[in-house]
């Protein structure tokens, strides 16, 4: 089994919608991340989470959301999908200079 | 301005070749650099990384920063077929990682 799960690992949704994708992890790290990737833009930080009692924005969390349900869980939310957050999503997690990431999610906003 | 810029190619190399990648950053506080690689439909995965300035050897990839000039670098030997995939250097201060877009490699045979 992966070290970092990410489900569903494929999503259409239609514009408008509430959608969540979910992350869980085995590594037993306290700091888990959301990502978004996009072609010429890189890896973009969403949110992050230190704790479970601990949550900060990124680059780029307009429009997002984050839960941080235990230690292994962080869930990402899309209240209201909308095109341009057509992407690949991944979550990780870190213990010191190393990011595990899982092996993504595509979704796409129609 | 990105903390971590890279060009993002495509660069396409033949089997056996030396592979250069390269990466420049603004941020003076950075103090680990690394490479991950990502395969297609793959998440990224951590390649190597360096402490500060210096070079680090791994097989037959070499990462090196030069601080002074903020850049950094790695070197791939003897390329091979599955060497092909995305390379993104990254730089972390604190908790925060920052990566550059990344570069698209394909080795010929």
């Amino acid at each position: 089994d992966a070290d970092v799960t990410q489900t569903p690992r494929n999503r259409i949704t239609k514009t408008g919608k509430r959608i969540m994708l979910e992350c869980s992890q085995t590594k037993g790290h306290d700091r888990m991340y959301w990502y978004r990737q996009d072609p010429g833009l890189g890896l973009r930080l969403i949110y992050y989470s230190f704790d479970v009692k601990d949550i900060n924005k990124g680059e780029i969390s307009d429009g997002y959301s984050v839960s941080r349900q235990a230690q292994a869980k962080f869930s990402l939310s899309l209240e209201s999908a909308i095109p341009n957050q057509t992407a690949l999503y991944f979550c990780a997690t870190s213990f010191g200079t190393e990011a595990f990431f899982g092996q993504g999610t595509r979704l796409t906003v129609v | 301005q990105k903390e971590v810029e890279q060009d993002p190619g495509p660069l396409s190399v033949p089997e056996g070749a030396i592979v250069s990648l390269n990466c420049t950053y603004s941020n003076s506080a950075f103090q680990y650099f690394m490479w991950y690689r990502q395969y297609s439909r793959k998440g990224p995965e951590l390649l190597m990384y360096t402490y500060s300035s210096g070079n680090k050897e791994d097989g037959r990839f070499t990462a090196q920063v030069d601080k002074s000039s903020k850049y950094i670098s790695l070197f791939i030997r003897d390329s091979q077929p599955s060497d092909s995939a995305t390379y993104l250097c990254a730089a972390q201060t604190g908790n925060q990682f920052y990566f550059g877009t990344g570069t698209s490699l394909t080795v010929i045979p």
